[in-house]
């Protein structure tokens, strides 16, 4: 069975510039999440979605942060403007259910912010 | 904030079992304990988890007190593709408060 599939794998932009991360869950999950993990930290939840609607965003930095799943498939995640703090690993994860014991993580992506 | 307090580092040789306790003083009683762990440059995998009761798998064994306050996670003979930091995360059984909230966890270091 494929895993979660996360591209790009590096990315390194200067402040101010704009990114997406592209996220392709595990086949017929329907909970969807996204994560931030600065370095020497554990990851923080972003946002979940379940198929194609959001269902906690809280912690997401709306100002700046940006993240959809039009079709309840893929997703992505933006950050426009980015700073020099969201320098981090964004991680997906999935789950067949938000109720499932066990979330399922990408390999994630390395932002560096100039 | 995470409700769960473990030591930042420890050591283990290869091939004996590794201890990593964790301090869960609050927990609740609708509330589950897990292990995840992270390789270095890979996303978090899950271990186990349980709610009073010991816990086994093919990965590792988990003990949990009888009060329900700390907990300790196994793996009986530690190779040293165990190296990695495990996170030890208290999360309501149901319910939209079910996010994994992650703290700093431990580095266990393998050594050969």
């Amino acid at each position: 069975e494929a895993g979660v599939a996360q591209s790009p794998r590096y990315k390194i932009i200067e402040k101010r510039q704009s990114v997406a991360f592209w996220c392709n869950p595990i086949s017929g999950h329907a909970t969807l999440y996204w994560y931030q993990q600065i370095l020497g930290q554990g990851p923080k939840l972003l946002i979940q979605f379940q198929n194609n609607g959001v269902v906690d965003d809280s912690q997401l930095p709306k100002d700046r942060f940006s993240a959809e799943r039009l079709k309840g498939v893929d997703s992505t995640l933006k950050i426009q403007p980015a700073k020099l703090e969201d320098s981090a690993v964004y991680l997906c994860a999935s789950s067949p259910t938000s109720e499932y014991n066990e979330q399922f993580f990408g390999p994630g992506t390395r932002l560096t912010v100039l | 904030d995470a409700k769960t307090t473990q030591p930042p580092s420890m050591d283990c040789a290869e091939g004996r079992a590794a201890n990593l306790p964790c301090n869960h003083s609050t927990i609740s009683g609708n509330e589950y304990v897990y292990w995840y762990r992270q390789i270095h440059s890979q996303g978090p995998q899950y271990i186990i988890h349980g709610l009073k009761n010991n816990e086994t798998n093919e990965m590792a064994s988990l003990i949990i007190t009888e009060d329900r306050k700390s907990s300790t996670l196994i793996l009986p003979h530690a190779t040293l593709r165990d190296t990695a930091v495990y996170y030890c995360i208290v999360r309501p059984l149901l319910g939209s408060a079910r996010q994994l909230t992650f703290g700093s966890g431990t580095q266990l270091t393998v050594l050969p």
